[in-house]
């Protein structure tokens, strides 16, 4: 249990869907990220936010839409999917952004169909 | 800008047997180093990590030691485990704009009894 919980674990969804992924961390920090990680690429940054400001924006197309209403919640609005948006979603959340540690969620895991 | 090559995986040893992960980077500066774990079903986890050069960072019979003079991190343990096997992801801490982890693209680690 590393403190930081995601929801849902799984799901699936249509392309003219749309959906959320919540990520939650309970250890006061103040920098939160959301990673995708699929089968065939590195572990990809998408977002950072720091203090409740976004100050990464790694080219995500905008069918991605970040959320962070405050330092302990993280939110991913997903709609209009492609099939190969299909992978696990990780968040992560640290000290401050450029904190050496990061702790991760167990992520979620999402098929687009 | 901030890149790491690790071996490429899948590695299968019996349990008991050396492991050597390598890893390598370029990076501007001297950045921090880290060695990231994932298990099955679960996010990343810190394993072990070495802020400067010639530091061991180790951690569950994991060692890993800064290597300035050939930009190297390799992960390695002595006598591995079942309960090893993993994903294990090499990360530089970038120098960059936010000093952003730059991960590796993992090496899956599978360990017979």
């Amino acid at each position: 249990e590393t403190g930081v919980t995601q929801t849902p674990r799984h799901l699936v969804m249509g392309m003219t869907n749309k959906k959320s992924l919540k990520c939650e961390q309970h250890l006061g920090h103040n920098a939160m990220y959301w990673y995708k990680q699929s089968a065939k690429k590195p572990l990809e940054l998408m977002f950072v936010y720091n203090f409740k400001e976004q100050t990464e924006n790694n080219s995500v197309p905008s069918r991605f839409s970040p959320e962070c209403p405050n330092s302990s919640h993280l939110f991913l609005h997903l709609h209009t999917l492609q099939p190969e948006d299909s992978a696990l979603y990780l968040c992560a959340s640290s000290q401050a952004q450029g904190s050496e540690t990061q702790y991760f969620g167990p992520g979620t895991r999402l098929l687009v169909l | 800008g901030d890149s790491v090559t690790q071996m490429e995986g899948p590695v299968t040893l019996s349990e008991e047997a050396f492991l050597t992960i390598n890893c390598t980077y370029t990076a501007t500066g001297y950045p921090s180093l880290f060695w990231y774990v994932q298990y099955p079903g679960e996010g990343l986890q810190l394993l072990l990590k070495a802020t400067k050069a010639d530091d061991k960072g180790s951690n569950k019979g994991f060692e890993a030691t800064y290597r300035k003079e050939t930009t190297s991190f390799h992960l390695e343990k002595g006598s591995v485990q079942v309960s090893d096997s993993a994903v294990y992801f090499c990360a530089p801490e970038g120098r960059n704009a936010g000093n952003m982890l730059t991960f590796g693209g993992g090496t899956r680690l599978m360990v017979k009894p």
